[in-house]
């Protein structure tokens, strides 16, 4: 039984610059979170997603907006990269909003230079 | 606001002893309560949970945490720490009450367990 996927593992990109990560969720699971966690810190949420549909949202811009895919995979998207966006990129995913727990894959290094 | 606290960046502790990783929270409604533990460039991995009943939560590895209402607290503990349990452990909470969806994570404590 497949765990969470996210892909890429390791990611560098410029400043200004627009990246996309990847997740894909536990067999069973509908619905996906990502959470943002910088060095040193917990994750902060960013936002949910079920049904296709976002369903909650942290403290992040709009530069932060995401997707959900008939299949429950997950995309973030990230534009006009700024340094600060440095961080290890975290998928959980769960059933129905967050019943039964919540499964975090390995997470993506995204690195702003 | 709501957030969750745990005041300890580092815990140090002797192969053998037992070991308290200390949270506490400020949420409102009777949350979800998880503690999760990540090694080195790796993702979370969950220990256990708290929903309702029993204060006292048995989770994986020999970790069990106490829920206690009042204090607003819910410690995690294990009788008797491994040198493969250093690793760095984080205590979550759901905002609100039940299952809503969102996690709030405390900053994290460094569990250093020595031969």
């Amino acid at each position: 039984d497949a765990g969470v996927t996210q892909s890429p593992t390791h990611l560098i990109k410029t400043r200004g610059q627009q990246v996309t990560l990847r997740c894909s969720p536990k067999s069973g699971h509908d619905t996906v979170s990502w959470y943002q966690q910088a060095l040193g810190q917990g994750p902060q949420f960013i936002f949910q997603y079920y049904e296709e549909e976002e369903r909650q949202r942290g403290n992040f811009p709009d530069r932060f907006s995401g997707h959900q895919f008939p299949n429950y995979s997950s995309e973030l998207n990230v534009n006009a990269l700024l340094l600060g966006d440095s961080a290890l990129y975290l998928c959980a995913s769960s059933l129905t909003l967050g019943g039964g727990g919540y499964t975090f894959g390995s997470g993506t290094r995204l690195t702003v230079v | 606001a709501q957030s969750v606290a745990q005041p300890e960046d580092q815990v140090n502790v002797a192969e053998g002893n037992p070991l308290t990783v200390k949270c506490t929270y400020s949420v409102s409604g009777n949350p979800y309560l998880f503690w999760y533990v990540q090694y080195p460039n790796r993702g979370l991995q969950f220990l256990l949970k708290y929903i309702t009943g029993d204060n006292l939560v048995k989770g994986s590895y020999g970790f069990e945490a106490e829920f206690n209402k009042s204090q607003t607290s819910f410690h995690l503990k294990k009788p008797s720490a491994l040198v493969s349990d250093s690793a760095l452990y984080f205590c979550a909470v759901t905002p609100g009450s039940g299952n809503t969806g969102k996690l709030i994570f405390g900053q994290g404590t460094t569990l250093q367990v020595k031969p």
